[in-house]
């Protein structure tokens, strides 16, 4: 059971806009930054927000992040088939004094 | 170029022990903290540890402490993660994560497989 909360899945048309939520507590996103990563099967997980609503370069502006609360999200606007992914937030939580991650969103382009 | 190597990885039985690292070059290493993460095969990602700049703190998830020991030697630019008494349930793909100042995760390593079996 992972401290944030993640959909399993979520699915698109090329073109459409997907939301991915992450939900968590004070002690994580209420009081911290999170992070979002991309990540392709055998691959290492690349950052495509953090943050909250930062994109580092390379990535692009498809991308973008936001946080209210202790919940946030992460958007992917006109949707493209290399975005077929799956998709993880991070936090830091106050109260376990570490890092914690979202259980992954499958992101399937149809 | 940022680049993060990880070795170490292997075949080990329950109750051994491993030690992994993660060398590092293309950036100043003493200017940033690491971090560790795993990810079981199948699995979602899992915090491991984190070590600051200058191994002033040290963080573990729960589910290691008391059993992994991260560390650093700046002067060598390479992180470690010392394993001890390891269980089945810690097979893993065992990733090293650069962090700076609100910024975790801008480069990772290709990652080192761990098999606990018997």
């Amino acid at each position: 059971q992972s401290v944030l909360t993640q959909p399993p899945s979520a699915s698109g048309t090329p073109g459409q806009r997907v939301t991915i939520s992450c939900s968590g507590s004070s002690s994580n996103i209420g009081n911290n930054f999170i992070y979002w990563f991309q990540q392709f099967p055998g691959t290492a997980p690349k950052v495509v927000i953090y943050r909250n609503n930062q994109r580092p370069s390379g990535v692009p502006d498809r991308f973008s992040g936001s946080k209210s609360g202790t919940s946030a999200s992460l958007a992917i606007s006109g949707l493209r088939s290399e975005d077929e992914a799956d998709y993880y937030c991070a936090s830091w939580d106050d109260s376990l004094s570490g890092k914690v991650f979202g259980g992954g969103t499958k992101v399937t382009v149809l | 170029e940022v680049q993060l190597v990880e070795s170490g990885g292997g075949l080990v039985k329950p109750g051994g022990s491993l030690r992994l690292a993660c060398a590092a070059s293309g950036f100043t290493f003493s200017n940033y903290a690491f971090n560790w993460v795993r990810q079981a095969p199948g699995k979602g990602l899992e915090y491991v540890s984190s070590i600051t700049s200058t191994s002033s703190a040290v963080y573990y998830a729960g589910s290691v402490r008391g059993r992994f020991t991260i560390s650093r030697d700046n002067t060598k630019n390479s992180l470690y993660l010392q394993m001890n008494s390891l269980r089945v349930e810690d097979t893993a793909v065992y990733y090293c994560a650069r962090e700076s100042a609100g910024f975790f995760g801008d480069s990772w390593g290709q990652g080192t497989l761990v098999t606990v079996s018997t």
